[in-house]
C-alpha cells in the first residue's frame, strides 16, 4: 500500500519567514495531494491541493510544488503569520481509491 | 453550508458503557469517513462509505466498532463496550464525487472528543 512520510515533524519559525514541509509517497499511482491544517480542537480543513498532470500550484502566501519523478511534494508558506500556527497534514491518494493515506503532521509554529 | 456536524463534541464514560458518535454529512456528498486521530498513531481511517454502502471497513479495530449510514443525510459510529484504550478524537468527514475513479477533498467535522475512563 502506499506510505507517505513527511517532514519536519516540529518547524519554529519566526513571523515573516518562510516555512517549507516536505512530504515524500511511495506508489507511483498516487495522483491527488491535498494539504490540511489541523488548528487546536478543530478538525483538517484543506488548504491547497495538486494533482499529478501539474507541477506547483500557488493561491495567496501558500503554495505546494509536485515532483513525480522523485515521489515528493511541498508545502511552502511565505511571510508567515501566528494565525498559520497549527499542525498540517500532507495526503496522496490515486484514481480507483478514495482512501487517502495522511503524513504523521508537521507542528508549525510561528513566533511573532 | 453548515459544513459536517458532528455530535456529541465531548463524551466522557466509564470503561464497558455503550458509545454512539453521529454525523451529519454535506448535502450532496457522496463519500463518508469515519477516522480516529491519536498521538500514537495519528489519523486512521476506520471505515468509509459510498451512497450509503459500506466500502471498507478495515480499519475498525475491532467487533466492538460498528458503523452505520442509513441514509445519505446520518451515519453513526458505536462502540460497545467501550474500553480506555478508545480514548482519541474522532473525526467524520464527506467528500463529493465530481468524476468516477478521481479523488476528490474531504470536509473534515469538528471532532468529538472521547475520554472512556
Amino acid at each position: 500500500g502506499e506510505n507517505v512520510e513527511q517532514h519536519p515533524s516540529t518547524l519554529s519559525v519566526q513571523e515573516g519567514d518562510s516555512a517549507v514541509i516536505k512530504c515524500t509517497y511511495s506508489d507511483s499511482a498516487s495522483n491527488y495531494f491535498p494539504w490540511y491544517k489541523q488548528e487546536l480542537g478543530k478538525g483538517p480543513q484543506l488548504i491547497i491541493d495538486i494533482r499529478s498532470n501539474v507541477g506547483e500550484k500557488k493561491d495567496q502566501r501558500i503554495a505546494v510544488t509536485l515532483n513525480k519523478t522523485a515521489k515528493h511534494f511541498s508545502l511552502h508558506i511565505t511571510e508567515t503569520q501566528p494565525e498559520d500556527s497549527a499542525v498540517y497534514f500532507c495526503a496522496a491518494s490515486k484514481g480507483g481509491s478514495y482512501i487517502p493515506t495522511f503524513g504523521r503532521g508537521t507542528s508549525l509554529i510561528v513566533h511573532p | 453550508d453548515a459544513g459536517v456536524i458532528q455530535s456529541p463534541r465531548h463524551e466522557v464514560t466509564e470503561m464497558g458503557q455503550e458509545v454512539t458518535l453521529r454525523c451529519k454529512p454535506i448535502s450532496g456528498h457522496d463519500y463518508l469517513f469515519w477516522y480516529r486521530q491519536t498521538m500514537m498513531r495519528g489519523l486512521e481511517l476506520l471505515i468509509y462509505f459510498n451512497n450509503n454502502v459500506p466500502i471498507d471497513d478495515s480499519g475498525m479495530p475491532e467487533d466492538r466498532f460498528s458503523a452505520k449510514m442509513p441514509n445519505a443525510s446520518f451515519s453513526t459510529l458505536k462502540i460497545q463496550p467501550s474500553e480506555p484504550r478508545d480514548s482519541a478524537v474522532y473525526f467524520c468527514a464527506s467528500s463529493p464525487q465530481r468524476l468516477a475513479g478521481i479523488p476528490n477533498e474531504q470536509y473534515f467535522g469538528p471532532g468529538t472528543r472521547l475520554t472512556v475512563t
